[in-house]
C-alpha cells in the first residue's frame, strides 16, 4: 500500500536534547512538507522541499532543522533551541508535477512531548 | 500572502441536521481551495478540492463545498449529519511559492454531532 509513515507515534523528550521525526513515503512524491499543529493554531508550515538535496524554511522553522538526501525521506530534527516543542507534528507530500492544485497526502502524525 | 479563516471554532448539530462550515480566504490570484477532515490523533484526509470549472464540488462521505468568488468564500456543506462525521475540518488555500506548492490552513473548527 502507498503512502506516508512516521514514526515513532510518541515521543517524550527531556528539556534541552535533540530528537529526530522520521517521515517516509512511497508515493514517488517529489515535494515533502512538515507541519506543526497545536489546539486552535491550526497546522503550521516548519520546512518544505521540492527535491532531494533543496528545502526552504517555512512560517516557524527557528528551533528546527531538516534534510533531504533521499526523495522518500525527510526527517525532522527538534533543537534545543525551539522553546515550546510539545505539539502534535504531521508530515505531508505531494505530487507537484507542475500543477498548483495537487493534493498534499498527510502521515498520521507524531505527538512530541516535552518533559 | 493568502490567507483563511474560519468561523466558528467550535460547531454542534443534531443527527441528521444540516452541516454548514464555513470558510473565507483572502487571495490576490484566483485561488485552489481545499477541505481536509481530521479525527482524533490521525492525519487530514482530503475531503474536496476546488481548482477550475464548476464552482460547487462534491467531496467524499456526502460533503460538499460552494466556490463564491464575490463572497470570497468557501463553505463546506452536508445535508444530513452523521455521528461519523464528529471531527476537526480544515480549509486551505493553495499559494505558488518558490519552492513548489504550499497551503495555507485555517485555524479549524471542531464539529460536535448529538444525538
Amino acid at each position: 500500500d502507498g503512502g506516508i509513515t512516521q514514526s515513532p507515534k510518541y515521543l517524550f523528550r527531556k528539556e534541552g536534547q535533540n530528537v529526530t521525526l522520521s517521515c517516509e513515503q512511497n508515493l514517488n512524491h517529489d515535494a515533502m512538507y512538515w507541519y506543526r499543529q497545536d489546539p486552535g493554531q491550526g497546522l503550521r508550515l516548519i520546512y518544505y522541499s521540492q527535491i532531494v538535496n533543496d528545502f526552504q524554511k517555512g512560517d516557524i522553522a527557528e528551533g528546527y532543522s531538516v534534510s533531504r538526501e533521499k526523495k522518500e525521506s525527510f526527517p525532522l530534527t527538534v533543537t534545543s533551541a525551539q522553546k515550546n516543542p510539545t505539539a502534535f507534528y504531521l508530515c505531508a507530500s505531494s505530487n507537484l508535477a507542475g500543477d498548483l492544485y495537487n493534493e498534499q497526502f498527510f502521515g498520521p502524525g507524531t505527538r512530541l512531548t516535552v518533559l | 500572502a493568502q490567507s483563511v479563516t474560519q468561523l466558528g471554532s467550535h460547531v454542534s448539530v443534531s443527527e441528521g441536521a444540516l452541516v454548514l462550515l464555513r470558510c473565507n480566504y483572502s487571495s490576490s490570484v484566483p485561488p485552489y481551495l481545499f477541505w481536509y477532515v481530521q479525527y482524533p490523533n490521525q492525519g487530514l484526509q482530503l475531503l474536496l478540492k476546488y481548482t477550475t470549472g464548476a464552482t460547487l464540488v462534491k467531496g467524499i462521505n456526502g460533503f460538499e463545498a460552494e466556490f463564491k468568488k464575490s463572497e470570497t468564500s468557501f463553505h463546506l456543506t452536508k445535508p444530513s449529519a452523521h455521528m461519523s462525521d464528529a471531527a476537526e475540518y480544515f480549509c486551505a488555500v493553495s499559494e505558488v511559492t518558490g519552492g513548489g506548492n504550499k497551503l495555507t490552513f485555517g485555524t479549524g473548527t471542531q464539529l460536535k454531532v448529538e444525538l
